[in-house]
């Protein structure tokens, strides 16, 4: 296992495209989460799945967004009609039972 | 509502000093605390992970510290390294286990 990947690394779309990061978490871990950093600033909470189960969305999480993890394997952070707003670092990282998380390298996202 | 807070916001020290991050957090309620290094455009690398019955844990130059009763946890570095420049995050998770809140970071720059 090769720890958290996501995909892709860097996504530039012009606003109001639609766009899809992927994460791949460790493959014993049972607890998946999304956050979005800004320069500058810690990482924010966006939602969190144990197994396929979406537990927890935070408000930043307007309509335009949903996650998914199918199977409880893999998930997708889909962001439809793009803002400028959305330019971050979305990150992706895992957990197991009493382990703390493990993050992937994060998919830099720029809407021109 | 969980805040983390992380003083100072930056730090440059020069090569070889002994150096303390301050993290504190004003619900005692948590399931653990942990610590992270970010390098620039990079995801977050763990550090330290203390559970809540836990005081400290020491991975080789770093020991980080908790006091849950006061909110507060302190990550001590030793001899510091050019390579420890980086910025450092303390996130906090609550009781339920699996809802984290991070810090802004400590930028620290260390001099050679």
């Amino acid at each position: 296992d090769t720890g958290v990947s996501q995909d892709p690394r860097h996504k530039i779309t012009k606003r109001g495209q639609n766009v899809t990061f992927r994460c791949d978490p460790i493959s014993e871990h049972n607890r998946l989460y999304w956050y979005r950093q800004t320069l500058g600033q810690g990482p924010e909470f966006l939602t969190y799945f144990q197994n396929e189960a979406q537990l927890e969305k935070s408000r930043l999480l307007s309509d335009r967004f949903s996650a998914e993890r199918p199977k409880g394997s893999f998930s997708t952070l889909e962001i439809q009609r793009t803002e400028q707003g959305d330019s971050a670092m979305y990150l992706c990282a895992s957990s197991g039972n009493r382990v703390g998380y493990t993050f992937g390298s994060g998919t830099r996202l720029t809407v021109v | 509502k969980q805040e983390v807070t992380q003083i100072p916001a930056a730090l440059s020290v020069p090569e070889g000093e002994n150096l303390v991050l301050n993290c504190s957090f004003t619900d005692s309620a948590i399931y653990n605390l942990q610590w992270f290094r970010q390098d620039p455009g990079k995801g977050l690398t763990s550090l330290l992970l203390i559970q809540s019955s836990q005081r400290e844990q020491t991975s080789g130059r770093l020991n980080a510290s908790l006091d849950k009763s006061s909110g507060r946890s302190t990550l001590y570095i030793a001899a510091s390294q050019p390579g420890d420049s980086a910025t450092y995050l303390c996130a906090v998770t609550d009781t339920g286990g699996f809802k984290t809140i991070f810090g802004a970071g400590t930028r620290l720059f260390v001099k050679a």
